[in-house]
């Protein structure tokens, strides 16, 4: 069966600090592969997604990167985290019929 | 632009009573929709699907109900339990992204 791992699970950064968060996937080859992020109270936001090594789209202007350096590995990163950065992430892959499956999450705090 | 949204942020139901949250989207040339339960702390877990050439499908206890003349999905849930309280999204699938709304929560007292 397909597992999708992210880590770590909670993290509190200070403002100017880099950032990254790692998320694998296990029992599936070439997944789609998603980043999410949830603001308090708000809907989740679509960050980045890959379809495959090195290829990367970025839905949104902002202080985050993603990379794909193997096939079932994603990865968000920042080189000076802002305050608004804070919030839950999530790491997903897509199965079939288009629905995506997601990580239990990263809370990233910035203080 | 084109969205997908819930109409309620907040449900309250009674435990045994039978749950009903709504979502709304506006891209008539969507064809796929997911609804997710999040818990509190967690990530979003899928529960039910449908695409458009159906109006119902039904789950263990749920049901969703998609309705293409007015552009409105529904998902119900059959004697709700306290388990069940959670934030539902509803999602448009479009392309290789999958639109979410902004989440109803939902709870369930005794």
């Amino acid at each position: 069966s397909q597992t999708i791992h992210q880590w770590p699970a909670t993290l509190v950064q200070p403002v100017g600090s880099p950032l990254s968060l790692e998320c694998t996937v296990e029992g599936t080859s070439n997944p789609n592969l998603y980043w999410y992020r949830q603001a308090a109270g708000r809907g989740l936001q679509l960050l980045f997604y890959s379809v495959g090594i090195g290829q990367i789209s970025s839905e949104v202007p902002q202080n985050l990167s993603a990379s794909r350096p193997q096939d079932r590995q994603f990865i968000l990163s920042s080189k000076k985290l802002l305050l608004s950065d804070s919030g839950f992430y999530l790491c997903a892959w897509e199965g079939t019929g288009n629905t995506i499956y997601f990580g239990e999450g990263s809370w990233l705090t910035v203080v | 632009g084109e969205s997908v949204g819930l109409h309620l942020p907040t449900l309250s139901v009674q435990e045994g009573d039978n749950s009903i949250i709504n979502c709304a989207y506006s891209n008539s040339a969507s064809d796929y929709f997911i609804w997710y339960k999040q818990e509190s702390g967690k990530g979003p877990q899928f529960i039910i699907d449908i695409r458009s050439n159906m109006d119902k499908r039904q789950g263990q206890r749920v049901t969703v109900l998609l309705n293409k003349t007015v552009k409105h999905l529904s998902l119900q849930i059959a004697a709700t339990q306290p388990g069940d309280s959670a934030v539902y999204f509803c999602a448009e699938a479009r392309t290789d992204k999958l639109i979410f709304g902004t989440g109803t929560r939902l709870q369930v007292f005794p």
